[in-house]
């Protein structure tokens, strides 16, 4: 049991290079998010997907798209990397709000550090 | 409006001693959760302590209790005992109902907590 996995653990782009980040969960989790950290500013949310198939945007998703073919993944796309998204990224899973599992927090992937330059 | 409010940047604390990390929230869903993360230096997000807006007694795990108090709209992490290795950025976070059934999650921007020997 992996619990949530990131991919890769580190990246450096140049400006208007494209990369995806992958996010796998072997928990069965019907929701999956994207957050990037920055200093001073926590933790804020991307965009994120309620099931598979689904995604949803988030509080700072300009820059970024997301798609959620398998419910066990979750990728995140950067398109034209620009230096402001030079970030740490946490991917996050958690059960759904029909669950049952209430109590169950959000479980974080190690992140993935990205400098773009 | 912030959601989640950490209104101490920094602290410290002598080994042994307690510790009360203060979290304010808004929120008008009724049905809401509460959790503290710890961030150690390494970057991994751990789960600490989780209090439902129903539960009527405290969350303890631990070290680690939580001060609900619900009509302040505050849930304040204590920490007792304070040791070495609670030196870390600790996050607080809501999460809340959406108006498409899901859930949310909101972080504060955190309080970085240092224990001196």
């Amino acid at each position: 049991n992996a619990g949530v996995t990131q991919t890769p653990k580190f990246r450096v782009l140049k400006t208007g290079q494209s990369m995806t980040l992958l996010c796998a969960q072997d928990m069965n989790h019907e929701y999956m998010y994207w957050y990037r950290q920055d200093p001073g500013m926590g933790l804020r949310l991307i965009h994120y997907s309620v099931g598979e198939g689904t995604t949803a945007k988030g509080e700072v998703p300009d820059g970024y798209n997301v798609s959620r073919l398998k419910k066990q993944n979750f990728l995140l796309g950067l398109e034209s990397a620009a230096p402001s998204q030079t970030s740490v990224y946490f991917c996050a899973s958690s059960p759904s709000r029909t669950s049952g599992r209430a109590l169950e927090t959000q479980y974080f992937g190690p992140g993935t550090r990205l400098l773009v330059l | 409006a912030q959601k989640i409010t950490q209104t101490q940047p920094g602290m410290f604390v002598q080994e042994k001693e307690a510790v009360t990390l203060d979290c304010t929230y808004d929120t008008s869903d009724p049905s809401y959760g509460l959790f503290w993360y710890k961030q150690p230096s390494s970057g991994e997000m751990i789960f600490l302590i989780y209090q439902g807006s129903y539960d009527q007694q405290n969350a303890t795990e631990g070290r680690y209790s939580l001060n609900f108090q619900k009509a302040r709209k505050s849930a304040n992490l204590v920490i007792s005992a304070s040791q070495l290795g609670d030196s870390a950025m600790y996050f607080c976070a809501m999460r809340e109902g959406t108006t498409s059934g899901t859930y949310k999650y909101i972080f504060g921007t955190g309080t970085r907590l240092k224990v001196l020997a």
